[in-house]
């Protein structure tokens, strides 16, 4: 089955510079691939999904790239803001479930 | 306004006292699946549901049930509760599998 492996899982950075969290999957026949936020006690929420047909995805400060054929794929943040910290999940579709990554704490140090 | 609901939010319990949570979602998703999240180990996925009447079981399935009967709702029973079910549950909601997860806004149980 789907094994989703998610690095570093905390990652400090300063406001303003760029953050990036990186996955890397086991099921070649996987295809979708979302990321979610999770803020202190709150549910986890979809910030940007990428498909196997595509290899690169933005949206304003927030960019996730894939690369089938070393099975791994990233986010990337720019321009942190205070509001980026969070725990981050990556997460692979197999076997009609999503398979998730342990996540990434990413911490904004002012 | 498009949501999954869960209920209760915060249970606190004993050993062996059947218990279900409750989730309900009102976008029409055929796909509905049950979480538990613990302290460093991510989300992990108890049972699936494909559509009304079809359930399956996830990573880690012992010791709960679901049922499917209308495609709005799929509650998590849990028949004799144990403290190793003691964690943040989560219900979900999507159009297929591999597809925009909407989540409820968790339950958080405590087995004593």
């Amino acid at each position: 089955g789907e094994n989703v492996e998610q690095h570093p899982s905390t990652l400090s950075v300063q406001e303003g510079d760029s953050a990036v969290i990186k996955c890397t999957y086991s099921d070649s026949a996987s295809n979708y691939f979302p990321w979610y936020k999770q803020e202190l006690g709150k549910r986890p929420q979809l910030i940007i999904d990428i498909r196997s047909n595509v290899g690169e995805k933005k949206d304003q400060r927030i960019a996730v790239t894939l690369n089938k054929t070393a099975k791994h794929f990233s986010l990337h943040i720019t321009e942190t803001q205070p509001e980026d910290s969070a725990v981050y999940f990556c997460a692979g579709d197999s076997n009609y479930q999503l398979i998730w990554g342990a996540g990434t704490k990413l911490i904004i140090k002012p | 306004e498009a949501q999954v609901t869960q209920n209760p939010r915060y249970l606190i319990t004993v050993t062996g006292k059947k218990l279900t949570v409750t989730c309900s979602q009102n976008m029409n998703h055929e796909y509905m699946s049950w979480y538990r999240q613990d302290p460093g180990l991510g989300l992990r996925q108890i049972y699936y549901s494909m559509n009304v009447e079809v359930t399956d079981k996830g990573d880690v399935p012992e010791g709960y049930k679901v049922s499917r009967k209308e495609k709005r709702n799929f509650p998590l029973i849990l028949e004799s509760p144990s403290p190793n079910q003691t964690s943040l549950y989560f219900c979900a909601s999507s159009l297929t599998h591999s597809g925009f997860q909407f989540f409820g806004p968790g339950t958080r149980l405590t087995v004593l």
